[in-house]
């Protein structure tokens, strides 16, 4: 079956502008993740959507990010006024149970 | 929060050859899992393995739970086996290790 799909696959944005990614999980499965994967800081969990309980923020860096996830499927994950040292891959993950399966991810770059 | 060390960072081998890669974690886990990350970032499931014993093909898995540390075995290897191989625990949150490179040379 279809695994996890991103959009866009490469992302380039200007210092300060708003950017939007988009993940959409495997069908059926209802807890969905957001992490990102830098040179310096490896891969790092973002934060982490369970059916219809309130996400799971902690690994949000800062109130720049946010996430939301419409009608227990697709999830789209914000930041605003980029920086610099928000260019990384970003990755979404969806699972039944523990076992995470993860998508291609989106490469952002901001200059 | 649960630290994850992966042992050895960096490994060459000669295709054919065999290995093993070290997790270590810090406390108890629900999930233990094992990646690829092939050149192209994608990361591909190898293991759910929180405990036990599991092979696929080439490839097995052992996690000793009470022990904190699970091992990947790649035998006979082959230069598509070539990226990073991450370990990841413990639960819904993942904590991934720093990752071991893997090249493998014709």
């Amino acid at each position: 079956g279809a695994g996890v799909s991103q959009s866009p696959s490469n992302k380039v944005t200007e210092k300060g502008k708003d950017v939007e990614l988009r993940c959409d999980p495997i069908s059926g499965h209802t807890a969905l993740y957001w992490y990102r994967q830098s040179l310096g800081q490896g891969l790092e969990f973002l934060i982490y959507f369970q059916g219809n309980s309130a996400p799971d923020k902690s690994g949000l860096p800062s109130d720049r990010f946010s996430a939301e996830r419409t009608g227990g499927s697709v999830s789209t994950l914000t930041i605003q006024r980029t920086q610099q040292e928000d260019s990384a891959v970003y990755l979404c993950a969806s699972s039944l149970g523990f076992e995470q399966y993860f998508g291609p991810g989106t490469r952002l770059t901001v200059t | 929060g649960i630290q994850v060390e992966q042992s050895p960072p960096d490994l060459i081998l000669q295709e054919g050859a065999n290995s093993t890669l070290r997790c270590n974690f810090s406390d108890s886990v629900n999930n233990l899992q094992w990646f690829h990350q092939n050149p192209w970032g994608q990361l591909i499931n190898l293991f759910y393995i929180p405990s036990g014993t599991k092979q696929n093909g080439r490839l097995s898995a052992t996690t000793v739970a009470t022990e904190r540390y699970s091992l990947l075995y790649i035998s006979s290897s082959q230069t598509t086996d070539s990226g990073v191989y991450f370990c990841a625990a413990p639960n819904y949150k993942l904590t991934f290790g720093k990752g071991t490179l893997l090249t493998v040379n014709p």
